[in-house]
Order: C-alpha cells, then sequence, then structure tokens
C-alpha cells in the first residue's frame, strides 16, 4: 500500500516558538492532503485541507494565521504551528490520496505529538 | 450532513474468540465507500477493510469481514480468532464518492476502543 511519512513523531516546544511538521508521499504523488487533529480518547478532527499549487481549505473554527499549511509539491505538505501555546498541544496526523483513480481510501501518516510547555 | 456512528466506546474479546463491532451511518447518498481504520498504541491509522456501497458482497480481509446492510445503514466489522495485537481503537469511517476534494466528506465515527484479554 501507499506510504505516508511523517516528521517529527513527536516535539516538545516552548510557548512562543513556532513549529513546522512535515507530511511526505513516500511512493506516490499525493494532489490532497489533509491535516488532522486528535485530542485524547477522541476521534480525527479535519482541521484543512492542502491542494498542490494552491491555497488550503480550512475547516471552520480552525485559525488559518496559526495553522500554517503549505503544498509545495506532490510529495510534501507541511504545518506549521505558528506562536504555539498549551492548548495546541495535541496529536496531529496528515493524510494522502493519490493522483487519479483510486480505492477511495485515505493513507495516514504515523502522527505527530505536540507538546507546548 | 453525513454522520458515523459507533456505539460501543469499549469493547473486550478474549483471545483466539471472535468480536463484532459496530457502526451505523446517516446518509442520503446511494454511492459511497466505508472503511474500518485501526490505530493502535503507535497512533498511526492503519486501514483494516474497504466496503463500495454498491457492492452487495461483504468485503474479507483474513480474520477481518464487514457486515454490511445498505438499507440499513449499518456496517459492523467482525474479528475472529482475535489476536492480542488487534487491540487498538477502531474507527468506522465514511467517504462521499462525490465531490472529488473527498477529505472535507470524509466521517470519522468517535471509534471503539477493542480489548483483546489473553
Amino acid at each position: 500500500g501507499a506510504v505516508v511519512s511523517q516528521h517529527p513523531s513527536w516535539v516538545i516546544c516552548k510557548s512562543g516558538t513556532s513549529v513546522k511538521i512535515e507530511c511526505r508521499s513516500l511512493d506516490f504523488q499525493a494532489t490532497t492532503m489533509f491535516w488532522y487533529r486528535q485530542f485524547p480518547k477522541q476521534s480525527l478532527m479535519l482541521m484543512a485541507t492542502s491542494n498542490e499549487g494552491s491555497k488550503a481549505t480550512y475547516e471552520q473554527g480552525v485559525e488559518k494565521d496559526k495553522f500554517l499549511i503549505n503544498h509545495a509539491s506532490l510529495t510534501l505538505s507541511t504545518l506549521t504551528v505558528t506562536s504555539a501555546h498549551p492548548e495546541d498541544s495535541s496529536f496531529y496526523i496528515c493524510s494522502a490520496r493519490g493522483v487519479a483513480g483510486g480505492t477511495g481510501e485515505l493513507f495516514f501518516g504515523e502522527g505527530s505529538r505536540l507538546t507546548v510547555l | 450532513a453525513q454522520t458515523v456512528t459507533q456505539s460501543q466506546p469499549e469493547m473486550s474479546v478474549q483471545e483466539a474468540e471472535t468480536v463484532t463491532l459496530s457502526c451505523t451511518y446517516d446518509t442520503s447518498e446511494s454511492d459511497y465507500y466505508l472503511f474500518w481504520y485501526k490505530q493502535p498504541p503507535s497512533r498511526q491509522m492503519i486501514l483494516v477493510i474497504r466496503q463500495e456501497a454498491y457492492k452487495q458482497q461483504n468485503a474479507t480481509e483474513n480474520r477481518f469481514s464487514v457486515n454490511f446492510q445498505k438499507a440499513a445503514k449499518s456496517f459492523s466489522l467482525k474479528i475472529s480468532d482475535s489476536q492480542l495485537g488487534d487491540a487498538a481503537m477502531y474507527f468506522c469511517a465514511y467517504r462521499s464518492v462525490w465531490p472529488d476534494n473527498y477529505g472535507q466528506n470524509f466521517v470519522f465515527g468517535p471509534g471503539t476502543r477493542l480489548s483483546v484479554l489473553p
């Protein structure tokens, strides 16, 4: 199956700093990638959809200026949490779908746990 | 908007036994996909099984099978010969066929935590 890699798997930062999380599709080209946030013992919450070469589409309630998403190539999307605060601490997961056709599923990265002190 | 419900927040099963996780969904669409994803303690989401709504035959993947009842909008997952490695959070998910940008219409249920007892 298709492989999506996410890095870093965990990060600890000080309040006020920015953190960048990378999501790469390793063996396929991903025209669209998705960023989710997951709170403990809860389901995935879609934050935004990023399309290669265009601006991301954010879900209602997600701050665009705080969660910057860039999808500069068909294999890489990045999520930057700007001026992070403790309430931004969470588990962030990216997923991707292929260029065309496919079986309808999403392929997920390993997730990144962010802890803001 | 579509919704996915998993009525069992937690389930447990004895090793080697069979367990069924329930999932119901609400939609007005006739064509869609349904999935079961597994999230083990490592936290990476892994696809367990997939079902296309237009297919009447229930999907099967080794020890995993589904009971897809389209009219009842039910999509349960049966795990046979449960193993310790099956312990995880299981999410039922729905995906519309249209529109094409389907991340926004890929809906996850709240999840069921499965414990496997040795």
